[in-house]
């Protein structure tokens, strides 16, 4: 199947600062990439949908001016979550779509202190 | 509102015995629908799917089958190894694709040995 990377696997950083993650489609082009959030025991949140050299469309309670969300390639994707607090620590995930699946990356662990 | 719902969020099973996972949706726009298998601190893995047009879908050990008129589905793994102990997503899209997807909130499998 299609590799999706994620980097970093996992951050801490402090309130206040902004923390950008990577997700790069490494074997096939991706003019679609997603953008979850997953809470501990819970189910994959979608938050935005990205597509490649167009604004990104985000779900209903999303912020898009805290998390933001650039489409640069068909091959990368990246969120930057601004100015982070403690309540956005949380795994986020990145997905890349062909027709009929979505491939997942391995997720980032963000951390705020 | 959930769209997806797994009402067991776990589930333990003998070593090669049958695990059959449940998934009931409400909305009758979903059209297609997949299995992912998530460890913890990784990105989710394609498992199986089927379109709302079969009723069911079998890839090896995994057999998925569809009833629209009950709005369910199960994944049904057989026979069962270790190596299968994870939480199981189902999901569900309305565009007859792997996009825009609605997840469930997972089911724990554990296969003793």
């Amino acid at each position: 199947g299609a590799v999706v990377s994620q980097h970093p696997s996992r951050v801490i950083c402090k309130s206040g600062t902004s923390v950008k993650i990577e997700c790069r489609s490494l074997d096939f082009q991706a003019t679609t990439m997603f953008w979850y959030r997953q809470f501990p025991k819970q189910s994959l949140m979608l938050m935005a949908t990205s597509n490649e050299g167009s604004k990104a469309t985000y779900e209903q309670g999303v912020e898009k001016d805290k998390f933001l969300i650039n489409h640069a390639s068909l091959t990368l994707s990246t969120l930057t979550v601004t100015s982070a607090h403690p309540e956005d620590s949380s795994f986020y995930i990145c997905s890349a779509t062909g027709n009929y699946e979505q491939y997942f990356g391995p997720g980032t662990r963000l951390t705020v202190t | 509102d959930q769209q997806v719902k797994q009402n067991s969020p776990s589930l333990s099973v003998q070593e090669g015995r049958i695990s059959i996972l449940n998934c009931d949706y409400t909305n009758s726009m979903f059209d297609y629908f997949l299995w992912y298998k998530k460890y913890p601190a990784e990105g989710p893995t394609f498992l199986i799917s089927i379109s709302s047009i079969k009723d069911k879908n079998e890839d090896g050990r995994f057999t998925v089958f569809l009833n629209k008129s009950a709005k369910h589905l199960s994944l049904h793994i057989v026979p069962s190894q270790p190596g299968d102990s994870a939480v199981y997503f189902c999901a569900a899209s309305a565009t007859g694709s792997a996009r825009q997807l609605t997840f469930g909130s997972g089911t724990q499998l554990t296969v003793l040995p």
